[in-house]
């Protein structure tokens, strides 16, 4: 079945202990994105990336990180996390026609972080 | 204001009624696309409209795009219980962007 994962489905932490939520996708999409969902905001962009070893920032991109080391993963990586990271994240890949944006984008079905 | 506004945030209609949601936006799309999530889920891709369309059908939805308004709309007919969900659009600038931008949503109640 084609699909978005993510780990895990619910984590608690408390603040500036790192850590990864994953995400694979198994469409051989080149293009994949992370977005955090925050209450009357809707879904706003962390990072993304077009393809293995080329990652970006989108509008919201401090205090994370991303990798692309291999086609079908892309971690979202927080190395010092705060309660303002405290939100409900998505996984999402497409896979470009000529560009990323004239595909529709296949979702992940969430991670909700709180941290303490 | 965000690029893509969603009007209104709630509506509470009754099964087999038609819900009409619309979209604005500020600047130039390349497209024009509209997502549902079911509560605390992932999104799902409904429709995408390019930006020289100036409508689209999918099943029970209908999806209009007015670029000299800069406006889109999503219809639903004969809604059902199960069309329960949020939902949102996403543009895609023209212009060489590689995201797409999200609008805050309506949240659809379709009640039996």
């Amino acid at each position: 079945e084609a699909q978005v994962t993510q780990n895990p489905r619910y984590l608690i932490t408390v603040t500036g202990k790192k850590l990864t939520v994953t995400c694979s996708q198994n469409m051989n999409h080149e293009y994949m994105s992370w977005y955090r969902q925050d209450p009357g905001l809707g879904l706003r962009q962390i990072y993304y990336s077009m393809n293995v070893e080329v990652t970006d920032k989108g509008d919201v991109p401090e205090g994370y990180k991303v990798s692309r080391k291999e086609k079908r993963n892309f971690p979202l990586i927080l190395e010092s996390p705060s309660p303002n990271q405290t939100s409900l994240y998505f996984c999402a890949s497409s896979s470009p026609l000529r560009s990323s944006y004239n595909s529709p984008l296949h979702f992940g079905n969430g991670t909700r972080l709180t941290v303490t | 204001s965000q690029q893509g506004e969603e009007d209104p945030q709630a509506l509470s209609i009754q099964e087999g009624e038609n819900a009409t949601m619309n979209c604005s936006y500020k600047t130039s799309i390349n497209n024009l696309q509209w997502y549902r999530q079911n509560s605390g889920r992932g999104l799902v891709h409904l429709i995408l409209i390019r930006s020289n369309e100036r409508e689209k059908h999918s099943g029970r939805l209908r999806v209009t795009l007015d670029t000299s308004k800069k406006s889109s709309s999503l219809l639903i007919t004969a809604s059902r219980a199960a069309d329960t969900a949020s939902y949102f659009c996403a543009t895609a600038l023209s212009g060489g962007y590689n995201k797409l931008i999200f609008g805050a949503g309506t949240r659809l109640a379709v009640h039996p």
